[in-house]
């Protein structure tokens, strides 16, 4: 059981926006930076966004949040090269570690 | 930047396995290093930290067995891996974290099966 917890799966068509969530506590969302990454095709992980810092090479379509518990990854304007496992990941104090969400699966349609 | 993991393979149950991983743009020496891994249709799994400071971390699974360790000369992330079990099988990746917020950079990996 993952600390932190994302839908198991989001569909979504092209050119329409969605919304991933990541939720977790005050231990780890509440107080530190979430990172998230997109896998595609069991490839390498890629950071496509922490915070709301938006690494070199990525989208702008590509956008993140955080407020309180939880952290949000917007993708607005779908591209079918978007379809990937997403997954958030941030430190956990309780923990002394990091901790992944359980990865959500996006579709594009 | 590039990581390239090197070190993977087949091995029993109980063995040993130490992973590479070479870095190249970036200096192990002055960035937290983090070793990741991933099973076989599972999500991704975090398994141990070492930041500029030296101060080191792991996932409960692994603690006691293996052990994360630099070569700052050959600019290199090593993960020790003792007393092996099938569960250890995966995909393992290096990544670097930017200033101990996030994973930045990623390797391609390197798998470990752990099989008699």
């Amino acid at each position: 059981q993952s600390a932190l917890t994302q839908e198991a799966s989001v569909s979504g068509a092209v050119g329409q926006k969605v919304t991933l969530s990541c939720n977790g506590n005050s231990n780890n969302i509440g107080s530190y930076t979430v990172g998230w990454y997109q896998q595609i095709s069991h490839g390498a992980p890629k950071t496509v966004m922490f915070g709301d810092y938006l690494p070199p090479g990525i989208p702008d379509r590509f956008s993140g949040s955080q407020s309180g518990t939880t952290a949000s990854l917007t993708i607005s304007g779908l591209h079918p090269e978007d379809e990937a496992d997403y997954y958030c990941s941030t430190w956990d104090y309780s923990l002394s570690a990091w901790v992944f969400g359980g990865g959500t699966k996006l579709t594009v349609v | 930047v590039q990581l390239v993991e090197s070190g993977g393979g087949l091995i029993q149950p109980g063995g040993s396995l130490r992973l590479s991983c070479a870095a190249s743009g970036l200096a192990v020496s002055r960035n937290y290093m983090s070793w990741v891994r991933q099973a076989a249709g599972k999500g991704l799994e975090w398994v141990s930290v070492l930041n500029s400071a030296d101060k080191i971390y792991y996932a409960d699974s692994v603690k006691g067995r293996f052990t994360i360790s630099r070569d700052n000369s050959k600019n290199t992330l090593y993960l020790q891996m003792n007393n092996v079990r099938a569960e250890d099988t995966a995909i393992y990746y290096c990544a670097s974290l930017v200033n101990g917020v996030a994973f930045d950079y990623w390797g391609q990996g390197t798998p470990v099966t752990v099989s008699s």
